[in-house]
């Protein structure tokens, strides 16, 4: 079971959207439809925003949407605001009631 | 609102045993609806997924921790604990617990987390 991947930076402009990929293998991300999004500031616990791939708990910005193509999923945020600065992690459900995370990717909103 | 509270030394020697318990209020551990978590992560880098628990007793482990790893429950306190093993300075982390609901694939709310050292 090794970690996801993730880019380590992305940035962005406020008002641009950013498109964040978590690329995995046929044993984790391709095999399901169980990737969430965690969005984590300094020092904070990290917060769901993203959950069986494209689904948005109730509260999160519909700024954020997730999407999944073979074995990458990706987290798209709209309309960045200088609040998205974060870390991001995606996690994905890998079979036989276990779970992997990505190591995180660092959000700069310019 | 449900919340989680997680506690323990924030000191571990080398070879020792780390132990942290989570106190979960607001809500019942006994819900049929939920499994609970135990998430790790290094200073500076990502999250490690430790092992879940549900109200029954039945775990999952990460197979890379799993021979080191003991998550338990205590329905009578509302808390879950976990226990690892012949730590190392690798082990140093700040460990969250979580919930993570049966209907719902992910971990939807979580501990502030606590900083664990393992140093002698």
């Amino acid at each position: 079971q090794s970690a996801l991947t993730q880019p380590a930076s992305v940035s962005g402009s406020p008002g641009q959207s950013i498109t964040i990929s978590c690329t995995g293998t046929s044993s984790d991300v391709g095999s399901y439809n169980l990737v969430s999004w965690y969005q984590q500031h300094p020092g904070k616990a990290p917060k769901l925003v993203i959950y069986e791939g494209s689904k948005r708990p109730s509260g999160v910005s519909n700024r954020f949407s997730g999407s999944k193509s073979g074995n990458t999923a990706s987290l798209t945020i709209s309309g960045l605001q200088a609040e998205d600065e974060a870390a991001y992690y995606c996690c994905s459900y890998a079979g036989s009631t276990t779970w992997v995370f990505g190591g995180g990717t660092k959000l700069t909103v310019l | 609102q449900l919340q989680l509270q997680e506690s323990g030394p924030g000191l571990v020697k080398p070879s020792e045993t780390l132990s942290l318990t989570c106190t979960v209020s607001a809500g019942s551990i006994s819900s049929s609806s939920y499994y609970w978590a135990w998430i790790r992560q290094p200073p500076g880098k990502g999250l490690e997924w430790i092992g879940s628990i549900y109200y029954s007793g039945n775990t999952y482990y990460n197979p890379s921790l799993k021979s080191r790893v003991t998550v338990s429950v205590d329905t009578s306190k509302n808390q879950f604990s976990l226990n690892l093993s012949s730590v190392t300075a690798a082990d140093t982390a700040v460990y969250y617990c979580a919930r993570h609901p049966t209907v719902m694939v992910a971990f939807d709310i979580w501990g502030q987390g606590t900083l664990v050292i393992v140093s002698a």
